[in-house]
């Protein structure tokens, strides 16, 4: 599969644990965004990375949210302290620079 | 404030019609205007995009205007089949790499 794919597909956390999400760009990609879609609205963004170093920064990504990029390859996403509001699908999408971007199929977090 | 405003919420058509997506933007940088399809479970897939130069882009059964003065662009889905069934969202960057602004979105059925 050349697709993004993230990991795990699904999550079920305690409120107040820490959770990490990864992804994994297509090949060569060197654009990599993580989007948070609620139900029934759309998808918002987070962050992006070029290469290793990350742009920009949504005023949605609290100081509880962290991402990285080491080595422009691979992403994580953590989320410290987890509150029922961060119950949501968390997507990954990857692009060459001036293309359009992938979609992965998203990890689904539900904090109970 | 929603940068990228779709109607309607919901949208259901007979097997054979037209399906009409409608949306508006207010950021009048936006130069790239997608249109993704959401089936359950998956992420956004891009379906057709259009740049502000042309006013019209055809790709099959799917059709986008584009009315840059008015900030208005739509979605019209020819013969609609069932499988077309799906949450549309139109959206819109600065660039095709940027970090993309979603609308919020518009459940589809097809009637069989």
């Amino acid at each position: 599969d050349t697709g993004v794919s993230q990991d795990p597909r699904h999550k079920i956390t305690k409120r107040g644990q820490n959770v990490t999400f990864r992804c994994d760009p297509i090949s060569e990609h060197n654009r990599l965004y993580w989007y948070r879609q609620t139900l029934g609205q759309g998808p918002e963004f987070l962050t992006y990375f070029q290469n290793e170093a990350q742009l920009e920064k949504s005023r949605l990504l609290s100081d509880r949210f962290s991402a990285e990029r080491p080595k422009g390859s691979f992403s994580t996403l953590e989320i410290q302290r987890t509150e029922q509001g961060d119950s949501a699908m968390y997507l990954c999408a990857s692009s060459l620079r001036e293309m359009v971007a992938f979609f992965g199929q998203g990890t689904r977090l539900t904090v109970v | 404030q929603q940068q990228v405003k779709q109607s309607p919420q919901s949208l259901i058509v007979q097997k054979g019609g037209i399906s009409i997506i409608n949306c508006a933007y207010e950021n009048t940088a936006f130069d790239y205007f997608p249109w993704y399809q959401q089936f359950p479970g998956k992420g956004p897939a891009l379906l057709i995009a259009i740049r502000p130069d042309v006013s019209e882009k055809k790709e099959g059964r799917f059709t986008i205007s584009f009315n840059k003065s008015a900030k208005q662009f739509s979605l019209h889905i020819m013969d609609s089949q069932p499988g077309d069934s799906a949450t549309y969202f139109c959206a819109a960057s600065i660039g095709r790499d940027d970090k993309i602004i979603f609308g919020k979105g518009t459940r589809l059925h097809i009637l069989p």
